[in-house]
């Protein structure tokens, strides 16, 4: 079965200061999600990437699937208060098989 | 506005006492599921339904029971027999096919004493 393993697992950053959040997957990746989450509350969708080399951006957030799909990162630039949460990323596989979930990452982020 | 509501937020319960987790969604997705997430351990899958009146075991379904009589609702029942039912649980849905992602519900935290 798939596994998706994220680093880090949490993650303190200063305001103001860039990050990156990495997923590996142990299968070439057939489509990859981005989930937020805030404590005690439900998944918020990012994004998602399917192909080999994509990059998508939504705000001050990048993600990124390698040209293997393998791996795909989550980029944060000039982080704010309002990023923080837990980031997980999401696996599915042919034929509409639910979603895969990493344990996530937890980001913090400091004045 | 269209979304997956869920309910209550929190739900306390004797150990023994069966409760059911309401899960309805006005999205018109076919598919639905059940996750349960507990500290550092992510999100694991319960069970899912692709389609009215069928539904698949997930990863850790023992102790707990699903119907899927209506498209719109997808309750979820921890049965006594779930050793640690003690969680977070998240419903979601997503249409058939690949064609759009997950949309996940505000979740319920059940917790058993």
């Amino acid at each position: 079965s798939q596994e998706l393993e994220q680093s880090p697992q949490s993650l303190i950053v200063q305001e103001g200061k860039n990050l990156t959040i990495n997923c590996t997957s142990s299968k070439t990746l057939y489509g990859l999600y981005w989930y937020k989450q805030k404590y005690g509350e439900g998944l918020i969708f990012l994004m998602m990437l399917q192909k080999g080399g994509e990059e998508k951006s939504h705000e001050k957030i990048t993600a990124k699937l390698d040209e293997k799909k393998q791996q795909s990162s989550l980029h944060i630039t000039a982080s704010q208060p309002s990023h923080a949460g837990i980031y997980l990323c999401g696996a599915d596989s042919p034929g509409n098989t639910p979603l895969v979930f990493g344990k996530g990452t937890r980001l913090s982020v400091i004045a | 506005d269209g979304g997956i509501t869920q309910s209550p937020k929190y739900l306390f319960r004797k150990e023994g006492q069966n409760v059911t987790l309401s899960c309805e969604q006005n999205l018109n997705h076919d598919a639905m599921y059940w996750y349960r997430q507990d500290p550092g351990q992510g999100l694991r899958l319960i069970y899912y339904s692709q389609i009215v009146n069928d539904f698949q075991k997930g990863d850790i379904a023992e102790g707990y029971s699903v119907s899927r009589e209506k498209k719109e609702s997808f309750p979820l029942t921890v049965t006594s027999a779930q050793k640690n039912p003690t969680a977070f649980y998240l419903c979601a849905s997503s249409t058939s096919g690949t064609a759009g992602y997950p949309y996940f519900g505000p979740g319920t935290r059940l917790t058993v004493t």
